[in-house]
Formats: structure tokens, C-alpha cells, sequence
């Protein structure tokens, strides 16, 4: 499996964009790349993810480093209900997911 | 609803008493998996399902725990003996096909608490 780096923690501003990094040096060619948050007393839920390109969609915007080494979460304007742990998990076929310890991310109003 | 339902919510159970959790994936999901966290842990990896196969059991903790799945829809997660250890948060999820590029989808999960 894959081993993950990201930070404990990280602060933002409300309405202000956040990068949260991931370290993914040990990934495989095939592994894709997820995020998953989880909200306080909540199951996990799904981001974003991806494989070599930048990849967009409603929630947030995820840029893949080209040795596929990084990766960062962008959330483009923070919100109070963002305030999550944020996971960035490798996966392949069939497999688990493999769940670091996470981000924290708090944001100030 | 059309999310992936567990059951119970909360379980509080004596030491030693067995317990057996269940989790309803989505209709049509064959892979199926189960995961727990206990309090100010990370989420730690049990046992995956593609369909009634269990290909991916390396998770189990011990073999006081089992699991089976039926018609490739309901799972159900059974502790032996518990322990005070085995309080967590037991999830489950879902994903179409267990594909790399597949989103899993999460239920609720169920608290369990060994008196």
C-alpha cells in the first residue's frame, strides 16, 4: 500500500481558498488518487480524485504533480461546513482504502 | 433511500457477548466494505467483498471477527467474545464494481460500546 504525508493541521479563513498537500512518493503507476472528508460524527465522504491530469468538479479542484509524487486539494472559497478531516488516499482495483491519519482543516469565520 | 444504511446505530454490549452489525450497500454495488475507527483514530481497513467472495480479508483483527454477505446485497459483521477493545465506529461502504477510479459510499456506521 501506499504510504501518505500530509500535514496535522491547517487554518483558513472563511471565503478564502485552502491548499491542502499530500506527499504520495511510495504510489504505483495504477493507483488513482482520492480524497475523502469526514465531517464530525459522519462516515467519510468523497471529494474528489484522480490519475495524472488536474481534475475539477463542484466541490473542489485536485492539481496532480506530474512525477505523481504530490498532489493538492484545492478548495476555492472555504466555508464553515468545510471544516473536516481531509483524507488523500492512493487506491488500485479492488482494493481498500487506506486511510492516513489526515488534515484537520478549521475555518475562522 | 437510496444511500447505504447500517444497522444498529448504537450497540452497547457486555464483554463477551457476541454482536453481529449489518450494512445494506447500494442497490447494485457488488463490492462491499467494512472499515472501523476507533475514538481519535483513523479509519482502519477490515474486510473487502466482491460479491459473497471475500477476497480481501487482511484487516480482520483477530478470528473473533467474521464476516458474510448473502446475494451479493446484505452483509453482515459478526464480533465473538467482544472485548472493551473492539469499541469503534464500524462503517461500511459501497462502490459499483470496487474499480480504482470508483467513489465508495459511506453509511452512517454503527457505535458499538463493550461494557
Amino acid at each position: 500500500d501506499a504510504k501518505t504525508t500530509q500535514p496535522n493541521s491547517m487554518e483558513s479563513n472563511e471565503e478564502e481558498p485552502v491548499h491542502l498537500p499530500c506527499n504520495h512518493s511510495t504510489i504505483s503507476g495504477t493507483d488513482y488518487i482520492h480524497w475523502y472528508r469526514q465531517l464530525p460524527s459522519q462516515g467519510p465522504e468523497y471529494v474528489i480524485h484522480g490519475l495524472t491530469s488536474n481534475v475539477n468538479n463542484r466541490m473542489a479542484s485536485l492539481a496532480i504533480a506530474e512525477d505523481r509524487k504530490s498532489s493538492t486539494l484545492i478548495l476555492h472559497r472555504a466555508t464553515l461546513r468545510d471544516a473536516a478531516v481531509y483524507y488523500c488516499v492512493p487506491m488500485e482495483y479492488g482494493n481498500k482504502l487506506v486511510f492516513g491519519a489526515g488534515t484537520i482543516l478549521r475555518v475562522k469565520s | 433511500g437510496a444511500g447505504v444504511s447500517q444497522s444498529p446505530s448504537n450497540k452497547v454490549t457486555e464483554k463477551g457477548k457476541d454482536v453481529e452489525l449489518r450494512c445494506d450497500p447500494i442497490s447494485g454495488h457488488t463490492a462491499l466494505y467494512w472499515y472501523r475507527q476507533s475514538l481519535g483514530q483513523g479509519l482502519e481497513f477490515l474486510i473487502y467483498f466482491q460479491g459473497n467472495s471475500a477476497p480481501d480479508k487482511s484487516g480482520l483483527p483477530s478470528d473473533r471477527f467474521s464476516a458474510e454477505r448473502t446475494g451479493g446485497s446484505v452483509s453482515t459483521l459478526t464480533i465473538q467474545r467482544t472485548q472493551q477493545e473492539d469499541s469503534a465506529v464500524y462503517l461500511c461502504a459501497s462502490s459499483l464494481s470496487g474499480g480504482a477510479r470508483e467513489t465508495q459510499y459511506f453509511g452512517p456506521g454503527t457505535r458499538l460500546l463493550v461494557l
